[in-house]
């Protein structure tokens, strides 16, 4: 167990539905980062949140969003969810600046039919 | 922007031969640099990192890096390869722009028993 906690592990929806991701991270990170796990595509990173405020921003859609809250949880949203959105979806975390690397969860598998 | 390169697919090594997995990096500025590995349906885990000191870090599982300055690699190695090994290996860089870690897109590696 890394610490890291993503729910649900698994997800089965249609198009155009919405899902909301889930990450709790490890005991005292600040640092919540979202990434993109598909075949073509690789490990894309989607977004970051430190402490409640939004730091970067990758290759995130506009269908998608994202926030942190004050017990440092992160959420992720996918709407108008489309076949290729489709993919695993990673949360990370790290206490701060990310000098020292992430912890992974073991991510939601995303599936859109 | 900071990167790395993983120029090799797959690569597949007989159990009990030394294993190599290539990256090499670009970045302005002093590179903070990093491998994962992940094993099937799993999250990514941490095996080293690589932010200044020796050129020879050692890690998780038995695996070490070595980071060479002048050829711009940081190659992930172990001297007898298992075939618990098997699994898809990530070289990663810390983008200082926006605080993140870029990531490879991975290597396969197959242990042949």
């Amino acid at each position: 167990d890394s610490g890291v906690t993503q729910t649900p592990k698994h997800l089965i929806t249609a198009t155009g539905q919405r899902v909301t991701l889930r990450c709790s991270p490890r005991s005292g990170d600040l640092s919540v980062y979202w990434y993109q796990q598909s075949l073509d595509q690789g490990l894309q990173f989607l977004i970051q949140y430190y402490n409640g405020e939004e730091r970067a921003k990758g290759n995130i859609l506009e269908r998608f969003s994202a926030q942190q809250f004050p017990d440092l949880h992160s959420e992720l949203n996918l709407s108008s969810l489309e076949l290729g959105d489709s993919a695993l979806y990673f949360c990370a975390s790290s206490v701060a600046s990310g000098f020292e690397g992430y912890t992974f969860g073991s991510g939601t598998r995303l599936t859109v039919v | 922007a900071q990167s790395v390169a993983q120029p090799e697919d797959q690569v597949n090594v007989a159990e009990g031969n030394p294993l190599t997995v290539k990256c090499t990096y670009s970045v302005s500025g002093n590179p903070y640099l990093f491998w994962y590995v992940q094993y099937p349906n799993r999250g990514l885990q941490f095996l080293l990192k690589y932010i200044t000191g020796d050129n020879l870090v050692k890690g998780s599982y038995g695996f070490e890096a070595e980071f060479n300055k002048s050829q711009t690699s940081f190659h992930l190695k172990k001297p007898s390869a298992l075939v618990s090994d098997s699994a898809l290996y990530f070289c990663a860089v810390r983008d200082y722009g926006n605080n993140r870690l870029a990531f490879g897109k991975g290597n396969q590696v197959v242990v042949i028993p």
